[in-house]
């Protein structure tokens, strides 16, 4: 199947400071890629759709100024979370639509996020 | 709204046993329809899918799913488990005119005991 990457897979970083998670379709182009949040022991989360060369759209309740999605490529998006706090410690997820495939998404491993 | 439940949390099973884990969504037009695997600080792995024809899916691993419109479930299936099975269990469904957004149960945990 085709293979989504993420870097880095672990981050660790003081509180205030902004954290970038790459996000790459390794095998095909992604036009579209999606970002999510999963807390402890709980589901995933969608915390927005990324198109490429346009704005992120992003879900209810999440700030668009907090974090940060840019997808400038048909095989990477990024996530910035911008002046980040422990509240924001979590395993971020990303995910990657093939062309104009509908239904089926390919997942990154996932970046944990300690802030500390 | 659209939802997908899953209503088992935790679910232990011995080694060799058969599994099954439920999963139903929101009624409406037939979605797509997932299962996926995690394990602990991994991403997901995805174990098989359904978007329409033959209601019995094969996936990988041995596992099967059952789409039955008439009760809204895609329940997972294994008719023997093994111990390296043990992982979280997703359902997610894409439903009609959400452009493939995923929406996900909140997971089944299996413990499989030897």
């Amino acid at each position: 199947g085709a293979v989504v990457s993420q870097h880095p897979s672990r981050v660790i970083c003081k509180s205030g400071t902004s954290v970038k998670i790459e996000c790459r379709s390794l095998d095909f182009q992604a036009t579209t890629m999606f970002w999510y949040r999963q807390f402890p022991k709980q589901s995933l989360m969608l915390m927005a759709t990324s198109n490429e060369g346009s704005k992120a759209t992003y879900e209810q309740g999440v700030e668009k100024d907090k974090f940060l999605i840019n997808h400038a490529s048909l095989t990477l998006s990024t996530l910035t979370v911008t002046s980040a706090h422990p509240e924001d410690s979590s395993f971020y997820i990303c995910s990657a639509r093939p062309g104009l495939n509908t239904g089926e998404l390919f997942f990154g491993e996932g970046s944990r996020l300690t802030v500390l | 709204a659209q939802s997908v439940t899953q209503p088992d949390i935790h679910i232990t099973v011995s080694e060799g046993a058969s599994l099954e884990l439920r999963c139903n969504y929101s009624y409406g037009a037939t979605p797509y329809l997932f299962w996926y695997v995690q394990s602990p600080g991994q991403g997901l792995q995805l174990l098989l899918k359904y978007f329409s024809g033959d209601t019995l899916v094969q996936g990988i691993k041995g596992f099967e799913a059952e789409f039955k419109r008439s009760q809204s479930s895609f329940n997972l299936r294994k008719p023997s488990v093994h111990w390296s099975d043990a992982a979280e269990y997703f359902c997610a469904v894409v439903f009609t005119g959400t452009a493939s957004k995923l929406t996900f149960g909140t997971g089944t945990r299996l413990q499989v005991t030897l």
